[in-house]
């Protein structure tokens, strides 16, 4: 079965760009969570997503989307880049909301940067 | 709002040997889990051991076991037997659970370095 898949793997934009990046979950898997790890730190929750709807959102400006489609794939869009946005972007996904025996699967992520 | 420290930025361990590295938290909250990850160079993080703050047994998976202190807010990783393949980074991670979703803390990060 193949895991959580992310694209693109690098990419690189420009400030006051915009970016969309893409995550498909593990099959079944209805959550999917968006996090931030700039070089050197643990990553920084952005968004979850459970049955297409926002469950959750941490601290980060509206220049920060995303959504989730029926099929429970996710994108996660930025707008006017900043430099301070380059970072690795990961994506997670687990069955439900994590319950008791829940594991939250990630991906390789997409490394972006901002020049 | 949480926190997750880790004092540890690096350590080495040899092979074989047996390594803890150190995590404590922040919370107001009673029901929450705690998690280590491990992030390889191929940047993937990777569970490697939950424990759910209500069972006071410390959690171990084969080679990995943490020692889970609640009141103390102390979760620390030990590895024995540590192996090449043990070398990443490693996060320790908080999650309050409330009844509409997740939101994993992550502390800064220990880089192991498994020396032969």
């Amino acid at each position: 079965d193949a895991g959580v898949t992310q694209s693109p793997t690098h990419l690189i934009k420009t400030r006051g760009q915009q970016v969309t990046l893409r995550c498909s979950p593990i099959s079944g898997h209805k959550s999917v969570s968006w996090y931030q790890q700039v070089l050197g730190q643990g990553p920084q929750f952005i968004f979850q997503y459970y049955e297409k709807e926002e469950r959750g959102r941490g601290n980060f400006p509206d220049r920060f989307s995303a959504r989730q489609f029926p099929n429970y794939s996710s994108e996660l869009n930025v707008n006017a880049l900043l430099l301070g946005d380059s970072a690795l972007y990961l994506c997670a996904s687990s069955l439900v909301t994590l319950g008791r025996n829940e594991k939250l699967f990630f991906g390789s992520g997409t490394q972006l940067s901002v020049l | 709002a949480q926190t997750v420290t880790q004092s540890q930025p690096e350590m080495s361990v040899q092979e074989a040997e047996t390594v803890t590295l150190s995590c404590t938290y922040d919370t107001s909250e009673n029901n929450y889990y705690l998690f280590w990850y491990k992030q390889p160079p191929s940047r993937q993080m990777i569970l490697v051991i939950r424990q759910e703050a209500y069972k006071q047994q410390n959690a171990t998976e084969n080679r990995f076991s943490v020692n889970f202190q609640k009141a103390a807010k102390s979760f620390s990783l030990k590895i024995s037997d540590s192996q090449l393949g043990d070398t990443a980074m490693y996060f320790c991670a908080f999650m309050n659970k409330d009844n509409y979703g997740q939101n994993f803390v992550f502390g800064p990060g220990t880089r192991l370095s498994v020396l032969p």
